[in-house]
């Protein structure tokens, strides 16, 4: 079946526009998963969602960064006033209901100039 | 805290020698491991996992791991690299209280030559 799909691939955005970005898990995941991985480095967690509740949003660098999955399936991660510092490559994962090993979407790239 | 550690930056082999990709963790209690594997401007891709139960786990493309609780290590091994396998490779840890947030190292960039 369909693995977990993003969009935009890649976006770049001049510092101080908002983006939104978009994660489509696995059909049945109800778990999902974002994440910010900066050149170089591992990914590193940003938020946790069991269907449509935000159970974990600790991550979150700053007020800046806002995620939703109103309806428990596709889930957008928005940023504010974004800041040079935002570049990184924004990863979503989901998971089965049970296991816990998470599938990654193929990412976005995001440049802030 | 729970924190992996990926002490090899970069591992070059040549093809159809032993690869090892070398992983330590530190977590309370027992972690669950995983490895990933990223190819360029892709995402990562679930290989392997470690739960319980056996210490030496089976993955994808022939690899496999080794749990070792003294050592606190989670190695993952290839017995005949292959130039296909070059890509970056991710240790992963989930720990008993954070029962789905990965720690994830920093990577180490596998090299294999022809």
């Amino acid at each position: 079946g369909a693995g977990v799909s993003q969009s935009p691939r890649y976006k770049v955005a001049k510092r101080g526009q908002d983006v939104a970005l978009r994660c489509d898990p696995i059909s049945g995941h109800v778990s999902l998963f974002w994440y910010q991985q900066a050149l170089g480095q591992g990914p590193e967690f940003l938020t946790y969602f069991q269907n449509e509740a935000q159970l974990d949003k600790s991550g979150l660098p700053s007020d800046r960064f806002f995620a939703e999955r109103p309806e428990g399936s596709v889930s957008t991660l928005k940023i504010q006033r974004t800041q040079q510092e935002d570049s990184a490559v924004y990863l979503c994962a989901s998971s089965r209901p049970g296991t816990p090993e998470q599938y990654f979407g193929p990412g976005t790239r995001l440049t802030v100039t | 805290a729970q924190s992996v550690a990926q002490p090899e930056d970069q591992v070059n082999v040549a093809e159809g020698n032993p690869l090892t990709v070398k992983c330590t963790y530190s977590v309370s209690g027992n972690p669950y491991l995983f490895w990933y594997v990223q190819y360029p401007n892709r995402g990562l891709q679930f290989l392997l996992k470690y739960i319980t139960g056996d210490n030496l786990v089976k993955g994808s493309y022939g690899f496999e791991a080794e749990f070792n609780k003294s050592q606190t290590s989670f190695h993952l091994k290839k017995p005949s690299a292959l130039v296909s396998d070059s890509a970056l490779y991710f240790c992963a840890v989930i720990g008993p209280r954070n029962d789905y947030k990965l720690s994830f190292g920093a990577g180490t960039t596998v090299t294999v030559r022809a």
